[in-house]
């Protein structure tokens, strides 16, 4: 069982231009969650998402920034037209379940966000 | 509003020692705790984990303590090892959402 899958692992993109990032959960998972690292911080929640609905995006820009978990293929993080403040390490983290005592979230591995 | 805070950025002990990382939070009504342990170029993995309702728990070398009245919680490896150097993270979860707030991490170097 292949554990949560995020590509690329690194992205470079000039002011302006789009980042799309991507999670594979681990089978089974139906749960996502996507968190910001930025440089020296700790990881900031964005988005949760259960299977083509959004469940919690209390933590997303409010421009710029989308996601999506549709019915087949991965989750899309979406940032348009990028802006230096968004380089960062992007995580992505699946479950079976919702998050709880029980039930463990699975990181990705993350992508890296440069923006020049 | 920051809920969960590590003050010490970072942490260096000898091999062999015991290692204390330490972690506050404000909000009352977490259910529990959660430590992962990050290195370089790679996501966080759990570690251990303790219930708001004790005060310890234990996992071979890791063990966590909860002080609820203090609102504290730390860490302790021993004995410490060249391989536990990493970032450590201590989490909680805001309830039933699903989601997890973090600390801001605190680097562990273990020297041989």
């Amino acid at each position: 069982n292949a554990g949560v899958m995020q590509n690329p692992r690194h992205l470079v993109r000039r002011r302006g231009q789009e980042a799309r990032l991507r999670c594979s959960p681990m089978k089974g998972h139906s749960h996502v969650y996507w968190y910001r690292q930025l440089p020296e911080e700790g990881l900031k929640f964005m988005v949760y998402l259960q299977k083509e609905n959004i469940i919690d995006e209390s933590g997303m820009p409010k421009e710029r920034f989308s996601a999506e978990f549709p019915k087949e293929g991965p989750s899309i993080l979406r940032i348009q037209q990028v802006v230096r403040g968004d380089s960062a390490a992007y995580f992505c983290a699946s479950s079976p379940l919702a998050v709880s005592e029980n039930t463990e979230a699975f990181f990705g591995q993350g992508t890296r966000l440069t923006v020049v | 509003d920051q809920q969960v805070k590590q003050n010490s950025p970072s942490l260096s002990v000898q091999e062999g020692r015991i290692s204390i990382l330490n972690c506050d939070y404000t909000n009352s009504m977490f259910d529990y705790f959660l430590w992962y342990k990050k290195y370089p170029a790679e996501g966080p993995t759990f570690l251990i984990s303790i219930s708001s309702i004790k005060d310890k728990n234990e996992d071979g070398r890791f063990t966590v303590f909860l002080n609820k009245s203090a609102k504290h919680l730390s860490l302790h490896i021993v004995p410490s090892q060249p391989g536990d150097s990493a970032v450590y993270f201590c989490a909680a979860p805001p309830s039933n959402t699903g989601k997890l707030i973090f600390g801001q991490g605190t680097t562990l170097q273990v020297k041989p």
